[in-house]
């Protein structure tokens, strides 16, 4: 059974940083993108960045609003992704959640992706 | 803001049908497919159809999805009171810094 488990979250003064953590199990993790998507209190999803498998070049990507700030890592010897939050903004307040990313072909469009397994989230509260 | 729109509410009694539309651009869902993730309340979000129409092992066939140009729908039908929640569009984005993009969410009430 698949199973995603973040922690690191809390409280946090503006300006300040965060390391959030997502433990792994039920897959081999190395070889699964993972990404991290969050949801301010009341609102919708948004995706926040991710991280392709070493084998496909372990390239990370980064949502505009939190480039140059977040950084997205991962340790395949211990199946943890992470998160870490610099110069966090009040607006960065939300619960974060990390996602398997899994790949599928589709005749038309070729290869494609859908984020499969969520974990639970962990919130993110940064004060002014 | 996010440049899939969708519907900010839908309801319907038990039994009926609810179709929520996704509506976007060529650069996202007219050029890629279309996920749904389904958020019941105090949970996390879930995935609930894939590549337009796919259902995930586990969904039952009451959900649907469906694509057509640069929008994508959603319909439920024969609605149950355990399907009250928000649901959300996803696909890729060829044009953004953002390469992911999600729907701004439906809620799905059960009157």
């Amino acid at each position: 059974e698949v199973q995603l488990v973040e922690s690191g979250g809390g409280l946090v003064k503006a300006g300040g940083s965060l390391r959030l953590s997502c433990a792994a199990s039920g897959f081999t993790f190395s070889n699964v993108w993972m990404n991290w998507v969050r949801q301010a209190p009341g609102k919708g999803l948004e995706w926040v960045g991710r991280i392709k498998s070493k084998t496909d070049g372990g390239t990370k990507d980064y949502a505009g609003t939190v480039k140059g700030r977040f950084t997205i890592s991962r340790d395949d010897s211990k199946n943890t992704l992470f998160l870490q939050m610099n110069s966090l903004k009040t607006e960065d307040t939300a619960v974060y959640y990390c996602t398997t990313d899994s790949e599928y072909f589709d005749v038309l469009t070729g290869s494609q992706r859908m984020l499969d397994y969520w974990g639970q989230g962990t919130l993110v509260t940064v004060s002014s | 803001q996010s440049v899939l729109t969708q519907p900010p509410s839908a309801s319907g009694t038990p039994g009926q049908r609810v179709t929520i539309s996704c509506s976007g651009s060529r650069s996202n869902i007219g050029s890629n497919n279309v996920n749904w993730y389904q958020q019941l309340p105090g949970t996390a979000p879930k995935l609930l159809i894939y590549s337009n129409n796919q259902r995930p092992s586990g969904v039952p066939d009451r959900f649907s999805g469906s694509k057509s140009g640069t929008s994508a729908s959603l319909a439920i039908s024969g609605l149950q009171s355990e399907d009250e929640g928000d649901y959300y569009c996803a696909t890729w984005d060829d044009s953004l810094n953002s390469p992911l993009v999600f729907g701004t969410g439906t809620k799905v009430t059960v009157l």
